[in-house]
């Protein structure tokens, strides 16, 4: 049973276009993320809620929106998508002790 | 804009080698340092989180240092097996509003065992 489920792991499309990326944590956990693996290959956050309130939204363009229904579920949406959107986007829940995250697998962006 | 290095970026040995790596990071307010194992085609998972200078863990064959005053982080990996091959990455935490829980990822040392 998969901890951290992100849907889909692959999404491709073409400029202008919008779209959402879906997670979700079984683990009971207060807090999401999402992370950009940019093209050097560094994880970079994006954004961090806790218990369904922002609590760190880095320098992201306003394309980009989170949005958590509950404290269980954080997705993404993009709109207007452009060539350098393409990454890997990962989500991660973290619980009682800080800054251990556990990971979804990643979800491959390609924008064309 | 958080420098964390990690050094060096790659690094091949033979199975039964042992070795190490380095994570260096600014030392102001730092709350702690997290060692992340990540192997191909899956997603990072923890093996360590420091707070304290002088800090030592060991997890198997893997142990870690943290030195808080100088801001680096030593990894080591004692004879080295094929299935340790991964990227680890370390990853400082700083404290103050909301750096709290917020991690800046080194880019990686990639380790490649071969039997």
């Amino acid at each position: 049973d998969t901890a951290v489920s992100q849907t889909p792991k692959y999404l491709v499309t073409q400029m202008g276009n919008d779209k959402s990326i879906k997670c979700e944590q079984n683990l009971g956990h207060d807090t999401m993320y999402w992370y950009k693996q940019d093209s050097k290959k560094f994880l970079k956050i994006m954004f961090s809620y806790n218990n369904k309130e922002l609590i760190i939204n880095e320098t992201v363009p306003n394309r980009f929106s989170p949005k958590s229904p509950d404290k269980a579920h954080l997705n993404l949406h993009i709109n207007s998508l452009e060539l350098g959107d393409s990454a890997v986007y990962f989500c991660a829940s973290s619980g009682r002790v800080a800054g251990e995250l556990f990971f979804g697998e990643g979800s491959r962006l390609t924008v064309l | 804009i958080l420098n964390v290095e990690q050094s060096p970026q790659s690094l091949h040995v033979q199975e039964g080698d042992s070795t190490n790596f380095t994570c260096s990071f600014p030392s102001s307010n730092f709350y702690a340092l997290h060692w992340y194992r990540w192997e191909t085609a899956k997603s990072p998972e923890a093996l360590f989180v420091m707070t304290l200078n002088g800090d030592e863990k060991k997890k198997g064959r893997i142990s870690a240092t943290l030195n808080t005053k100088e801001g680096y982080s030593y990894l080591y990996i004692k004879g080295s097996q094929p299935e340790d091959s991964a990227t680890y990455l370390c990853a400082p935490s700083y404290a103050g509003g909301t750096s709290y829980g917020k991690l800046t990822f080194g880019q990686g040392t990639i380790l490649t065992v071969h039997p």
